[in-house]
C-alpha cells in the first residue's frame, strides 16, 4: 500500500508556456500533499502545502501566481508552472500524507521538467 | 522541527549491515525520526520511523539512544540495490500530519560488490 503517482515523468517545453504536473495517490486517501523542488546535487526544498478544497500555503521565496495549485480530491492534487522559463528546470516531486494514524508522507516518482 | 546531522558519505561490503548514524541532539518530546532514501533519480522512499522505541520491518531496524538525541538506521544484510542517499529526518506532529519535510544532505551510502 502507500502508491503515489505522478504523471508525467518527464516534460520538455518552450519557455514561455505553462505546464501542469499531476499527483495522485492511489491506494490511501490524502487530506494533505506536499510539492517539493530539487535541483541537480541538492536537496528537496518543500515548495508548497496542499489540503484537500482549500488554498495551498506556498513557502518563502515561492510565487503563488508562478506555481498553481489545486487539490480538488482526496486523491488528487496538480502543480501547474506557468510561464515556464529555464530557471524553473528541476526535478518536482509530490508527497501524500495519510489523512489518520501516523501522517507518514509517501512520495511520488517524480516529474523531470526541462524548460528550453 | 529539530536539526539532524549525518556523515555525508559512507562505504559498506554487499551482505554486511550497513549501520547509517544519525545525530537529533535538540530533539523535542513530540518529534519522530523518520528514515527515507533517495536512489538517483527518483522520488524518496519511506524506510521506517519511531518515537522512542527501537523499531524493525522488512526493510531495515531502527535504534534510538534512550535518551533520543541519537540514532542508527540498520540495513542487515546490505545488497548494491541499497545504494543512495539516505535522510534523517525529525518531524513533530503537532500539526496533525500537515507539516511538510525538511530535508538535510543526508548520507550516501554506496554498497560495494
Amino acid at each position: 500500500g502507500a502508491v503515489v503517482s505522478q504523471h508525467p515523468s518527464w516534460v520538455i517545453c518552450k519557455s514561455g508556456t505553462s505546464v501542469k504536473i499531476e499527483c495522485r495517490s492511489l491506494d490511501f486517501q490524502a487530506t494533505t500533499m506536499f510539492w517539493y523542488r530539487q535541483f541537480p546535487k541538492q536537496s528537496l526544498m518543500l515548495m508548497a502545502t496542499s489540503n484537500e478544497g482549500s488554498k495551498a500555503t506556498y513557502e518563502q521565496g515561492v510565487e503563488k501566481d508562478k506555481f498553481l495549485i489545486n487539490h480538488a480530491s482526496l486523491t488528487l492534487s496538480t502543480l501547474t508552472v506557468t510561464s515556464a522559463h529555464p530557471e524553473d528546470s528541476s526535478f518536482y516531486i509530490c508527497s501524500a500524507s495519510r489523512a489518520s494514524g501516523s501522517y507518514t508522507q509517501y512520495f511520488g516518482p517524480g516529474t523531470r521538467l526541462t524548460v528550453l | 522541527d529539530a536539526k539532524t546531522t549525518q556523515p555525508p558519505s559512507m562505504d559498506c561490503a554487499e551482505g554486511r549491515a550497513a549501520n547509517l548514524p544519525c545525530n537529533h541532539s535538540t530533539i523535542s518530546g513530540n518529534e519522530y525520526v523518520y528514515w527515507y532514501r533517495q536512489i538517483h533519480s527518483q522520488g524518496p522512499q519511506y524506510i521506517i520511523h519511531g518515537l522512542k522505541n527501537n523499531e524493525t520491518n522488512e526493510m531495515a531496524s531502527l535504534i534510538i539512544t534512550e535518551d533520543r538525541k541519537s540514532s542508527t538506521l540498520i540495513l542487515p544484510h546490505a545488497t548494491l540495490r541499497d545504494t543512495a542517499v539516505y535522510y534523517c529526518i525529525v518531524r513533530s506532529y503537532s500539526g496533525g500530519g500537515a507539516d511538510g519535510l525538511t530535508f538535510g544532505k543526508g548520507t550516501h551510502l554506496i554498497i560495494q560488490p
